[in-house]
Order: C-alpha cells, then structure tokens, then sequence
C-alpha cells in the first residue's frame, strides 16, 4: 500500500531534550516536506526536498533540521525543543517535484502531535 | 509571493443543502490550485486541483470547483452535504514554471447538521 509513515504519533517531552520525528514514503517520489499545523493558522511549510541531499528551508525553519540522506526518509530534528514547537507535523511526499513545478499532489502521513512542556 | 485567503473558519450547512466554501488566491504568474480534505484524526488527501485546461474541476465524493481568473477564486461546491462530509477542507496554491512550493490557506471546518 503507497503511504507516507510517520513516528511517533504522538509525543510529549521536555524542553530541550533532542528529538527526531522520522518520515518514510514508499512511492519512490523524489519531493518530501514537512509542515506544521496549529489552529487558525493552517499548514505552513518548514522545509522540503526535491531530492536526496537537496533541501531547503520553508516559511517556519527556526528551530528545526532535516536531512535527506535517503530517498525515502526525510526525517525532522528539533534539537532544543521549545514550548512553542508544540504542534501537529505533517510530512508529505509528492512525485512531481522540480519537473513538473507544482502541479503534483501531495501524499500526507497521518501526523505527528508533539507537546513540549 | 503567494497566498491563499480562505473565507470563513467554520461553515455549517444542513445535510442535503449546497455546500460552499471560499477560497480566493493571490499569485503573480499562472497558479496551481488546490483543495485538500482532513477528516479527524487523519492527514490531508486530496479532494481535486486545477492546474491548466478546464476551469470547472470535479473532485471526488461529489465535490466540485471552478477557477475563476477574473475573480481570482477558487470556491469548493457541492450541490448536497452529506453527514460523511463533515471534515476541515484547506485550499491551496502552488506556483507554475518554478520550484513545488505550496502555500496553503487557514482551513475551514465544515459541519453538517442532521
């Protein structure tokens, strides 16, 4: 079954402490990104990938890292998380990346709620 | 720059009345455009999206949306609720000719009431 996997699906930490939020896609795409979704707000965008190690930041990147060492993975790093990264993230995966300059659907894990205390 | 304006946080329609959520789009060249649905608990999926050719765009589960470059609108329809439909509904707006950046509007929550 094509899906995007994200983990954990929920987590509760302290402020701080590393964590990582992994993402996996199984439909060989090439675009990956990652978003945050909080009330009123939307989705915004944190960073993307149009491929293996091309990133780039989005509209919300303090605080976060990414890497994209694998085609398949695109994992979210949040080394000192702060109280306001408390949020729902969503990684997404889309195979129509440069190539066909925005007109490919997005592919959405089933999200990600993070609690900093 | 781009962005999408979505207008009204929470809509609420009896089951069987048209359903109509707004959503208008500013971008300075020929946009993509998008509708995604969040049902609780659950990722966005996608309902349709106009990328070039027909302006009028059937999505699936009866929605539909016509783009309007007059109007710079985008608006979701569909003729008749059904209960199943009570989700969040996001527009969206990538950019033709350049890098997948999609921008996407605050959402609205769709309630439908028995």
């Amino acid at each position: 079954e094509a899906q995007v996997t994200q983990n954990p699906r929920y987590l509760i930490t302290v402020t701080g402490k590393k964590l990582t939020v992994t993402c996996s896609q199984n439909m060989n795409h090439e675009y990956m990104s990652w978003y945050r979704q909080d009330p009123g707000l939307g989705l915004r965008q944190i960073y993307y990938s149009m491929n293996v190690e091309v990133t780039d930041k989005g509209d919300v990147p303090e605080g976060y890292k990414v890497s994209r060492k694998e085609k398949r993975n695109f994992p979210l790093i949040l080394e000192s998380p702060s109280p306001n990264q408390t949020s729902l993230y969503f990684c997404a995966s889309s195979g129509q990346g440069a190539r066909l300059a925005g007109g490919g659907e997005l592919f959405f894990g089933e999200g990600s709620r993070l609690t900093v205390l | 720059a781009q962005s999408v304006t979505q207008l009204g946080s929470h809509v609420s329609v009896s089951e069987g009345a048209l359903v109509l959520l707004r959503c208008n789009y500013s971008s300075s060249v020929p946009p993509y455009l998008f509708w995604y649905v969040q049902y609780p608990n659950q990722g966005l999926q996608l309902l349709l999206k106009y990328t070039t050719g027909a302006t009028l765009v059937k999505g699936i589960n009866g929605f539909e949306a016509e783009f309007k470059k007059s109007e710079t609108s985008f608006h979701l329809t569909k003729p008749s609720a059904h209960m199943s439909d009570a989700a969040e509904y996001f527009c969206a707006v990538s950019r033709s000719g350049g890098y997948q950046k999609v921008t996407f509007g605050t959402g609205t929550k769709l309630q439908v009431i028995p």
